[in-house]
Order: C-alpha cells, then sequence, then structure tokens
C-alpha cells in the first residue's frame, strides 16, 4: 500500500508569485483535503476534493484553488502570494463516508514566502 | 463560530498517565478525533469516538461526553517517544475535520 506523498518537500517564493503544490493520495482513497498549518497551530482545512469535485472549502480566500485528477492526485495553487501564506501545507486522502474522519496525511510542503 | 479547546502544553514523566481534555463548539458534529503530530512530522490518526463512552486502542483511550461537548486522550505507561503534539479534531455535519490548537506533551525521563 503506497502512502500519501507530497511535492515539493520545501518551496521558497516571493509575495506576488503563484505556486503549485502536488499530492499523491494513498491507494484507494478517493477523497483529499488540504491544510493549511501555520507554526504551533493546527492544521487549518483549506478544501476537499472527491471525485474531482470540490466537496466544501474553509475560510480561505479564491486565490487558494485546486483540482483532483481521475488518479485521485490533487493540486493546490495559491497566487498572488502573501506573506502570511508561509505555513506547511498538508494533504490528506481518506475513504468517503463512514471511515472519512481516518484521514492519511503527507508529510507536507513547506513554503516560505518572502 | 467553530472552536475547539486544548490545554498548549502538558508534561508528564516516563511511565506516568497523562490526560489532554478537549472541548469543542462546532455547528455540527459526527465524531471526535485524536492525531499525533511529532516535530517535522505528519499528523497521525490515534482514535475516533462517535458516541460517548471510551474507546481504548493498546496504551491510548479516547473519551467522549457529546452533552458536555468534552472529550479527552489517555495515554497510558508513558514512553519519550510519545513527546508530541496531540490535536483533537472534530468531523462536522458537512464531514469535514475541524482540528483544535494542538497539546504539546513532553514527557521527561
Amino acid at each position: 500500500e503506497t502512502g500519501v506523498t507530497q511535492s515539493p518537500t520545501h518551496l521558497i517564493k516571493t509575495r506576488g508569485q503563484q505556486v503549485t503544490l502536488r499530492c499523491s493520495s494513498q491507494s484507494g482513497h478517493n477523497t483529499v483535503s488540504w491544510y493549511q498549518q501555520a507554526l504551533g497551530q493546527g492544521p487549518q482545512f483549506i478544501f476537499q476534493y472527491y471525485r474531482e469535485e470540490e466537496n466544501g472549502r474553509g475560510n480561505f480566500p479564491p486565490r487558494f484553488s485546486g483540482l483532483q485528477f481521475p488518479n485521485y492526485s490533487s493540486e493546490l495553487n495559491v497566487n498572488a502570494l502573501e506573506l502570511d501564506d508561509s505555513a506547511l501545507y498538508l494533504c490528506a486522502s481518506s475513504l468517503e463516508g463512514v471511515r472519512s474522519y481516518e484521514q492519511y496525511f503527507g508529510p507536507g510542503t513547506r513554503l516560505t514566502v518572502t | 463560530g467553530q472552536s475547539l479547546e486544548q490545554p498548549s502544553e502538558v508534561t508528564a514523566v516516563e511511565g506516568a498517565i497523562v490526560q489532554i481534555n478537549c472541548t469543542y463548539q462546532t455547528s455540527g458534529f459526527y465524531g471526535l478525533s485524536w492525531y499525533q503530530q511529532h516535530d517535522g512530522g505528519a499528523p497521525t490518526f490515534l482514535s475516533y469516538n462517535a458516541l460517548d463512552g471510551l474507546e481504548e486502542t493498546g496504551r491510548f483511550s479516547s473519551f467522549l461526553s457529546r452533552s458536555d461537548s468534552y472529550g479527552y486522550l489517555l495515554l497510558q505507561e508513558l514512553q519519550m517517544k510519545d513527546s508530541a503534539s496531540y490535536f483533537c479534531a472534530v468531523r462536522d455535519n458537512t464531514d469535514k475535520l475541524i482540528f483544535g490548537t494542538g497539546t504539546r506533551l513532553q514527557v521527561f525521563p
């Protein structure tokens, strides 16, 4: 069974730039969620994708967008980067339905915006 | 609004028992999960309570009281490797996970 992978591991961008983060779900999982985790805080829900459709969104502006592909891999795109976007970005895959509470997290992408 | 409250830090010695509390206020509730996160690592799932009562998984147990909007994680026979951050997370009525602010557990020899 393949675990959740994310790329890149670390990224440094300049304010105003755009970034794309990638995630491969655990084998067999059809739901992916993205989270932003600031230092010393809990993960904050950005959005969730199920069968290539956005299936819920947290309190993040539209410049945060995503995609899910037929193989259930996923992307998080952030436009017009701001300094406050510096954080660890985590994706997590799960099965929809009864066991959706059990999410499998990837190692994260550490984004630094300067 | 939605909020989950946890103590920010807890310390204990090896072999001891520690309880991490979580109180929540959310727009909907399906259940309470607990996750462990070591420094620099990814959160890993520990346990889940949908119904009131105690769930036991090895050295870890989790409790839920829905009427009190309260739960706790109990860690027994503490080991050094248990030093980590612990997060409670509510599964809300849209099937999303809302995480608490986390409790940093430090285990001393």
